[in-house]
């Protein structure tokens, strides 16, 4: 079993709609969860960081966690054309980083 | 923010030669540098993590003699594909550990190899 696993699936949404992406883990030990954006081409950026069960609010974005199923999701609102890039779940602990493979986002004007 | 240099962004190269990318932190010491690759449509994957004033550690299957990380200075870490071949083509991606989080990184905008 991997230790992230990520749908890569490619995700077309409406501009304005709700964008939810999420990634399992197997790995209990794993203590910080993060969501990454990556356009074509480039680096990936940090969006989201939370190393505790619940929820965390940026702006239009939410991660949310859930330890006890080993589940994390990253919830879009409104979502805008410059949304559209490649998003990687990221979790870490004990001096280790696993990455998810990426779910690609396309938010059609 | 953070900010991570990586050069070159594109290099294309003969099948046996070798390739330098070079991974900079601009503004903060990173002690710790990761180097990663990238296939299309696939995840990152981690290769080596670099500390500086010491060995790469590899992570397992990829092969220490083939990719030659040297981490000499705060600052700079390089990654040298050596006798390249077209399979080693790829998007090679640092990172650097610096951030106000336990674990956040900053990436650089990634090297792509093109190998003919």
């Amino acid at each position: 079993q991997k230790e992230v696993e990520q749908d890569p699936g490619p995700l077309s949404v409406p501009e304005g709609a709700i964008v939810s992406l999420n990634c399992t883990y197997s790995n209990s030990a794993f203590q910080y969860f993060m969501w990454y954006r990556q356009y074509s081409r480039k680096g990936p950026e940090l969006l989201m960081y939370t190393y505790s069960s619940g929820n965390k609010e940026d702006g239009r974005f939410t991660a949310q966690v859930d330890k006890s199923s080993k589940y994390i999701s990253l919830f879009i609102r409104d979502s805008q054309p410059s949304d559209s890039a490649t998003y990687l779940c990221a979790i870490g602990g004990n001096n280790r980083l696993a990455f998810g493979k990426g779910n690609q986002v396309v938010v059609i004007p | 923010g953070a900010v991570v240099s990586q050069h070159p962004s594109w290099v294309i190269c003969k099948s046996g030669t070798s390739v330098k990318i070079e991974c900079r932190s601009l503004d903060f010491q990173a002690t710790t540098m990761f180097w990663y690759r990238q296939f299309p449509k696939q995840s990152l994957m981690l290769m080596a993590t670099s500390n500086e004033g010491s060995k790469a550690t590899y992570e397992q299957g990829v092969e220490k003699d083939k990719f030659l990380i040297n981490h000499a200075s705060l600052t700079l870490s390089t990654l040298t594909v050596t006798s390249a071949h077209p399979e080693d083509s790829s998007f090679y991606i640092c990172s650097a550990s610096g951030g106000r989080y336990t674990g956040e990184l900053f990436f650089g905008e990634g090297s792509r190899l093109t190998v003919l």
